[in-house]
């Protein structure tokens, strides 16, 4: 059964910083996705990766299929991307997500 | 443009009541269902999936059920709710690996 790790569990960062968030994974997957969790818990998918890099506005997603990595960037943060940042990977042949248990990102102004 | 709708948003049920919980896709044929759960301060977590009317696959034994009874509705069960059910249930749905989540219903077991 595939494991999903992030890091760091929590973060917190000031307005402008540039924001990484790093995770891991045990076994050869489909795809990688990135979700974004509100407050109120509706969630969001961000973006779904098999390979390479995507870019959308200030985010930017990774991954490194060899090493079993992933990282999601945000580039110069605002406030309204404190969120919950959560990481899955569908395992190989599977539609089946594994959840990574997600970054608590909190941007001050 | 394909849309999710899950209800109720939030429900408080005592211990040992039933509950009926109901995820409805528009704008798509045949795609695969997911219901998922997140207890509090807990990851998220797979309960059931669907690939098709009638086909259900459960992933974690415990007191709730699916069923699938149309193409675009899902529905997850239970003939007898514990405290332990209480969390925030999601519904999703995807056309292969991508997924599109509902906005959830909070469940309160009280």
């Amino acid at each position: 059964k595939n494991e999903v790790e992030q890091s760091p569990q929590n973060l917190t960062a000031q307005e402008g910083e540039f924001i990484t968030i790093n995770c891991s994974y045990s076994v050869g997957i489909s795809a990688l996705h990135w979700l974004q969790q509100h407050p109120g818990g509706g969630i969001v998918s961000l973006f779904m990766l098999s390979s390479g890099k995507k870019k959308h506005g200030r985010l930017i997603a990774t991954i490194n299929i060899q090493e079993k990595h992933s990282s999601l960037h945000i580039t110069a943060s605002h406030p309204r991307d404190s969120a919950v940042y959560i990481c899955a990977a569908s395992g190989a042949g599977s539609y089946q997500l594994t959840f990574g248990k997600g970054t608590k990102l909190s941007v001050i102004p | 443009s394909q849309t999710i709708h899950q209800w109720p948003a939030t429900l408080v049920q005592p211990v040992g009541s039933p509950l009926s919980l109901e995820c409805t896709v528009e704008g798509t044929s045949n795609p695969n269902l997911y219901w998922y759960r997140q207890a509090a301060g807990r990851g998220l977590q797979l309960l059931f999936y669907s690939v098709g009317i009638g086909q259900i696959s459960s992933e974690v034994p415990q007191n709730l059920s699916a069923s699938r009874p149309q193409d675009r509705q899902f529905i997850l069960s239970s003939k007898k709710l514990l405290l332990s059910d209480s969390g925030f249930y999601l519904c999703a749905w995807g056309p292969g690996y991508e997924q599109y989540f509902g906005p959830g219903t909070r469940l309160t077991v009280t």
